[in-house]
């Protein structure tokens, strides 16, 4: 079963401020993505990446960076949140399969920014 | 890029009932389907895949049907139970190493 692992759990932070959400899996996939989750949005990409280096933007990248130092880990950073950026965010991988791959997702971290 | 539409956003049914949630998507080169449950609280976990046209997947009690030409999705559930009732989210891909679509949501009560 992959294991995706994502800290913290919880986090509340204030307007302005920086905020780090990290991953970790220790499956050896290749592929890594940021979600967040809104209701009546479900779940839309904000970041991507193939490996160790890379990031893509997904579909809400704005005001969002991300940094995938290695094959295991994989940061999403808010520079300066805002309260907009109050969701539940889910780090995911799966195994390069050229679009067919099973997603394993972490447990979530919910974000409140006030 | 890609436009994944779900409906119904919320789907309240008696057990035993069937129960159906539909995808669209919007993209001609879509070519990987999946269907996701959440449990309340929980993160989300594969419950189906379907990748050939017209094709019938079925396990769990679920079926999935897809329809490339009318680019539809349905995840159908014959006779639900309360342990069904779940967030459950489409995904969409192409077949190419990109980054799945999800859509909305539909919010899936079971009744006793």
């Amino acid at each position: 079963e992959a294991a995706v692992t994502q800290s913290p759990r919880n986090k509340v932070a204030v307007t302005g401020g920086k905020v780090t959400l990290s991953c970790n899996q220790t499956n050896n996939h290749n592929n890594m993505y940021w979600y967040r989750q809104d209701t009546g949005h479900g779940l839309r990409l904000i970041h991507y990446s193939y490996g160790a280096g890379s990031t893509e933007k997904g579909d809400i990248p704005d005001g969002y960076k991300a940094s995938r130092p290695s094959q295991e880990n994989f940061s999403l950073i808010l520079e300066l949140a805002t309260p907009s950026q109050t969701s539940v965010y889910f780090c995911a991988s799966g195994a390069a399969g050229g679009g067919a791959e099973t997603l394993y997702f972490g447990s979530g971290t919910r974000l409140t920014v006030l | 890029g890609e436009q994944v539409e779900q409906r119904p956003p919320h789907l309240s049914v008696r057990e035993g009932d069937s129960a159906v949630i539909t995808c669209t998507y919007t993209d001609p080169n879509s070519y990987y389907f999946f269907w996701y449950k959440q449990e309340p609280g929980a993160s989300l976990q594969l419950l189906m895949k379907v990748f050939s046209s017209t094709e019938i997947n079925e396990g769990q009690g679920f079926t999935v049907l897809l329809n490339k030409k009318d680019k539809r999705l349905s995840l159908n559930l014959t006779a639900a139970h309360p342990g069904d009732s779940a967030a459950y989210f489409c995904a969409v891909n192409r077949n190419n190493n990109n980054a799945p679509r999800f859509g909305a949501g539909t919010k899936l009560s079971v009744k006793p």
